[in-house]
């Protein structure tokens, strides 16, 4: 079965400082990889995903993020973060084929407050 | 285009009633999948399922618990006898296929059992 481990549950920056959150995976086989954000009061919407190639994946809202297969991680980046970015972001993965439940695993989320 | 829509929104219910909640997937998407978010803890995957029939029950608790989504009208999630510890937000997301593609979010149902 696969995990998710998200290692900053709460995180406090500055406007125009970078962001990185981290998110591993524990899984041996191939996987999809997914950051979603939910703001307050909404509902999830999907960053950006990995399904294969480039490994570095451009999402929106300026989001981007890295997938090194050899250290099981998929880290979220964003070079200047805004007052809006504030939101609760989940790091998710599924297995493609084989390897489990179709639906998603997620890890715990990173709750992510942009100050002034 | 409307999108994964889930009704209702709040849902508040006392121990040993039940709870029925409902989704309505994005047209054209066959899939669908239920989450639970627990206080505090990330979505929790619980069942997975197509038109008529469930694909993956392996995170639903064995009892209390079922889904179902008829070949005609929305997927329902229900909750018999609920407890306090059922108290959370339940998400459905839906999908136009299965094998890990992108999945659509609804807003949720945040059941409070009093």
């Amino acid at each position: 079965a696969q995990s998710v481990s998200q290692h900053n549950h709460h995180v406090i920056l500055s406007e125009a400082a970078s962001l990185e959150l981290g998110c591993n995976y524990s899984y041996g086989g191939t996987v999809n990889l997914f950051w979603y954000v939910q703001y307050p009061g909404q509902h999830l919407q999907l960053l950006l995903k990995y399904f294969s190639g480039d490994p570095l994946v451009k999402g929106i809202k300026g989001f981007e993020a890295e997938f090194i297969k050899s250290k099981f991680s998929f880290n979220l980046r964003k070079p200047s973060v805004q007052w809006s970015d504030t939101a609760e972001y989940f790091c998710a993965v599924n297995a493609p084929s084989g390897g489990g439940a179709d639906g998603l695993t997620f890890g715990k989320g990173t709750h992510l407050i942009i100050q002034p | 285009n409307a999108g994964v829509m889930q009704n209702p929104r709040h849902l508040v219910r006392r121990r040993g009633q039940e709870a029925r909640l409902r989704c309505s997937p994005m047209k054209g998407h066959s899939h669908v999948y239920w989450y639970r978010q627990l206080p505090e803890e990330g979505l929790k995957f619980m069942v997975y399922l197509q038109k008529e029939n469930i694909i993956d029950e392996s995170g639903m608790p064995k009892e209390r618990f079922s889904a179902e989504f008829p070949k005609e009208g929305p997927s329902i999630l229900r909750i018999q006898q609920v407890v306090r510890g059922d108290s959370a937000a339940y998400f459905c997301a839906s999908s136009p296929s299965g094998g890990g593609t992108e999945a659509f979010f609804g807003q949720g149902t945040r059941l409070t059992v009093v």
